[in-house]
């Protein structure tokens, strides 16, 4: 089982709603990740953060609001979404630093309606 | 041209088969090459990585990079149906400034059927 806990496992949102996704990790990493994954496709990076600090944003639009509480928790708020929003949406946390190494959640499927 | 490139099969081989999943990259400043596994409807499981160019070995999997020629392999022996996935390959890209992150440079992924 992953080390990485995503929940809920499956979202159905309307475009006016407001929703979060949360993820939990206690393998004492501190960098967490967001990535977006389409159907057939490979997952796309969305934010990283670093000691609960933001460092990354690849460009996301501003209806995704991502949040890191503590070095455990990493949220990602949803407001007025678009269908093509709908999507696996995955989190992550990296292992040894340097490698890349990634530990992925099973990712919660949002359907934006 | 795409920075990573792996054929999206599907690739079909009998149970016991041994399996050689492939991809290609242009950046030559990629020193970590991860391969992931995906079970439909769930998120990726990393299998192994490897450092720069040469093989390294777990079991059933054997991870192969030649940097010079920039390839990338996989080889999984004794196949089983549970192998039934997608495997990405994922060279790391170390991020401008002064982030010191990695990026994985994810391939569009190889879907591998095993049958019985």
């Amino acid at each position: 089982d992953t080390e990485v806990t995503q929940t809920p496992k499956h979202l159905v949102m309307g475009m006016t709603n407001k929703k979060s996704l949360k993820c939990e990790q206690h393998m004492g990493h501190r960098a967490m990740y967001w990535y977006k994954q389409k159907a057939k496709k490979p997952p796309e990076l969305m934010f990283v953060y670093s000691y609960e600090k933001l460092s990354i944003n690849e460009s996301v639009p501003s209806r995704f609001s991502p949040e890191c509480p503590n070095s455990s928790l990493l949220n990602l708020h949803l407001h007025a979404l678009q269908p093509e929003d709908s999507a696996l949406y995955l989190c992550a946390s990296r292992g040894q630093v340097n490698t890349g190494e990634l530990f992925f959640g099973e990712g919660s499927r949002l359907t934006v309606l | 041209q795409k920075e990573v490139e792996q054929d999206p099969g599907p690739l079909s081989v009998p149970e016991g088969a041994i399996v050689s999943l492939n991809c290609t990259y242009s950046n030559s400043a990629f020193q970590y090459f991860m391969w992931y596994r995906q079970y439909s409807r769930k998120g990726p499981e990393l299998l192994m990585y490897t450092y720069s160019s040469g093989n390294k070995e777990d079991g059933r999997f054997t991870a192969q990079v030649d940097k010079s020629s920039k390839y990338i392999s996989l080889f999984i022996r004794d196949s089983q149906p549970s192998d039934s996935a997608t495997y990405l390959c994922a060279p790391v890209e170390t991020m401008v400034g002064n982030t010191g992150f990695q990026k994985l440079v994810f391939g569009t992924g190889t879907r591998l059927l095993v049958s019985p």
